[in-house]
């Protein structure tokens, strides 16, 4: 799986939108962005995924930049309940046993009042 | 959306002895699960991949031996840490992959050994 550089903390004001940024400079044509975050003392929580076009769901959205090197995960309105560890992970979709899920160090964002 | 569970969710014991957590999809069927260790602030490190009903699959420097991986049906894997030290007191989460190669993660399991 190729390897992703995100910043290691960030903090964005409460109601404010987060932009979370990961490069993947290394990308292969098959491998999907995926974005999953651990608040603290739990268990990573999927957010979302795309392989090229941007995704938008009830949590977040994902843009994708033209070439895929790089990826911005947003948070439209942060709330206090968003601090956590953001971990961006690119992956080869599909049932392969050996295609499990590499987390690298992520990007802590404090969500402050 | 997919839920995995783990118990127990903290347990204490005492050097020496041995510890079950067990990893369970609850409205899924999981061919593969995956056992993950967290020491404070540091990202989440695999440790082995437990396949239903062969041998798990371990990572570079994670001992067999030591981390007893179980995985005896489609909804069950267990992790048995055999002769614990403080050194393994962590976090340990599974997470179980379903048949269209998602992962979901179980809320994890705290382990103190005094």
């Amino acid at each position: 799986d190729a390897k992703t550089t995100q910043p290691t903390s960030m903090d964005c004001a409460e109601g404010r939108a987060a932009n979370l940024p990961c490069n993947h400079s290394t990308i292969s044509g098959n491998e999907y962005v995926y974005w999953y975050r651990q608040i603290h003392s739990q268990g990573p929580q999927y957010i979302i995924h795309g392989l090229k076009n941007n995704e938008t769901n009830e949590m977040a959205s994902l843009i994708i930049t033209e070439d895929r090197k790089s990826s911005t995960l947003i948070l439209p309105h942060a709330t206090l309940r968003d601090t956590a560890v953001y971990y961006c992970i690119v992956r080869v979709a599909g049932g392969n046993a050996g295609n499990m899920l590499t987390f690298g160090g992520g990007t802590r964002l404090m969500v402050k009042p | 959306g997919a839920v995995v569970s783990q118990h127990p969710s903290w347990v204490i014991c005492k050097s020496g002895t041995s510890v079950k957590i067990e990893c369970r999809s609850l409205d899924f069927q999981a061919t593969t699960m995956f056992w993950y260790r967290q020491f404070p602030k540091q990202s989440l490190m695999l440790m082995a991949t437990s396949n239903e009903g062969s041998k798990a699959t371990y990572e570079q420097g994670v001992e067999k031996d030591k981390f007893l991986i179980n995985h005896a049906s489609l909804t069950l894997s267990t992790l048995t840490v055999t002769s614990a030290h403080p050194e393994d007191s962590s976090f340990y989460i599974c997470s179980a992959r379903d048949n269209r190669a998602e992962q979901y993660f179980g809320p994890g399991t705290r382990l103190t050994v005094t």
